[in-house]
Parts: structure tokens; C-alpha cells; sequence
């Protein structure tokens, strides 16, 4: 049973570039997260999609956005990259959204150095 | 805003020493705890949690009681191995047992030495 894979694993930019990361769920989990980890920080929340709409989303530009496929899989864009866009980008699947959404299982992340 | 903040490691300890990493959180109400544990390389793995006041989450030696009157989170383990070299993340959540959007702590990273 295959857990949460992202693609790719390592990517280099410029800024005022646009990068696309994806993320395919754990089998049987229709809900994916986002979130975004500076170096020697935790994670933060950037958004959650479920049933291809955003349900929730923490504090970040609309610089940042995303999109989930029918089947489940989901990407993040990030337009007009900057310098501080440089992060380990997580990528977490459930099962359900809101009060019934169980456990978040991550995967390895995508690590995107923007220069 | 609700928060999470964690000891500042680096921490390092011998084989078979006790660990106690501090966790403590500010919110309005009574959120879900969790402990996040990230072996280098990898991704985020769940190592336990607790849903309400005074649950005791355990999992692979280690535990952690919710403590609503000191808003506390603190994980231990009796004997630390080498394999548990890791950075060690708490966090919280609304929703009871389910998640919503993670609220992380910084992280503490633990070296174990044989």
C-alpha cells in the first residue's frame, strides 16, 4: 500500500518564477493538505482541499494556490516566486474533512530552493 | 492566536537516558494535542496524541498527558535509543478526534549518542 508521494523531490527556481508541486494521496484518503516548512521551523498550514474545493486555508497570499482531481490528487502553484518561498513543502492525505477528517499522513516533501 | 511552543533543542542524550521535551500550548478552549516525530529524509510520521483533558497518548515507549491546568503537552520516554534521534514536533488541532488544519511547534531536535 503505497503512502503519500510528491513530486519532485528537490526543485531549483528564480524568482518571479511559477512552480507546480503534486501529491498523490494514500490509498482510500480523499482529503489533502499543504503546508509549507522553513528551515528549522515547523510546518504551517497553507490550505486543505477535499471533494476538489479548498475547505480551508491558513495565511498566505493568493500567490499560493491549488487544485485537487478527481482522483484525489492534488497540486500546489506558487506564482511570482521569492527568496522566502525557499521551504520543504509537505503534502499530508486524510480521510474526511472537518469534524470527521481522521489521522493526516505526510508524505517526504518537495524541497524548493528559489534563488 | 492559538500557538505551540516547544523546548529549544538541541538536545542530546546517551543511550538509555530519560527524555522529557516540554511542550505547551496557548488556545481559547480545549484543542486536540499531537507529537509529529521526522526522522531525517522523511516526512512527518504521527507519534501520538491525545483528544481531551487528562488522555495519555502512547505509542513505541513514549507518552504524553494533556494537562489543560498548566496547558501542557510533555513528551517522555523512559530509555531513549539511538534510532530515536529525530526532530520531535507538537501541535494542535480543533475538531476532537479528527484533525483540521495543524498548528506545529518549532520542533526539537534530539541526537541520541551510543
Amino acid at each position: 500500500d503505497a503512502g503519500v508521494t510528491q513530486s519532485p523531490t528537490h526543485l531549483i527556481k528564480t524568482r518571479g518564477q511559477q512552480v507546480t508541486l503534486r501529491c498523490s494521496p494514500k490509498s482510500g484518503h480523499d482529503t489533502v493538505s499543504w503546508y509549507q516548512q522553513a528551515l528549522g521551523q515547523g510546518p504551517q498550514f497553507i490550505f486543505q482541499y477535499y471533494e476538489e474545493e479548498e475547505r480551508q486555508r491558513g495565511n498566505f497570499p493568493d500567490r499560493f494556490s491549488g487544485h485537487q482531481f478527481p482522483n484525489y490528487s492534488s497540486e500546489l502553484n506558487v506564482n511570482a516566486l521569492l527568496l522566502g518561498d525557499s521551504a520543504l513543502y509537505l503534502c499530508a492525505s486524510s480521510l474526511g474533512s472537518g469534524p470527521i477528517q481522521e489521522t493526516q499522513y505526510f508524505g517526504p516533501g518537495t524541497r524548493l530552493l528559489v534563488l | 492566536g492559538d500557538s505551540v511552543t516547544q523546548m529549544e533543542g538541541p538536545v542530546t542524550l546517551s543511550e538509555e537516558a530519560f527524555l522529557t521535551i516540554n511542550c505547551t500550548y496557548t488556545a481559547t478552549g480545549y484543542p486536540s494535542l499531537f507529537w509529529y516525530v521526522q526522522y531525517p529524509g522523511e516526512g512527518l510520521q504521527l507519534l501520538l496524541k491525545a483528544t481531551k483533558a487528562d488522555d495519555k497518548g502512547s505509542n513505541k515507549g513514549f507518552e504524553a498527558t494533556y494537562r489543560k491546568e498548566t496547558t501542557s503537552f510533555h513528551l517522555e520516554k523512559g530509555s531513549v535509543q539511538v534510532s530515536d534521534s529525530a526532530v520531535y514536533f507538537c501541535a494542535l488541532s480543533w475538531g476532537g478526534g479528527s484533525q483540521g488544519n495543524l498548528i506545529f511547534g518549532k520542533g526539537t531536535k534530539l541526537s541520541v549518542k551510543p
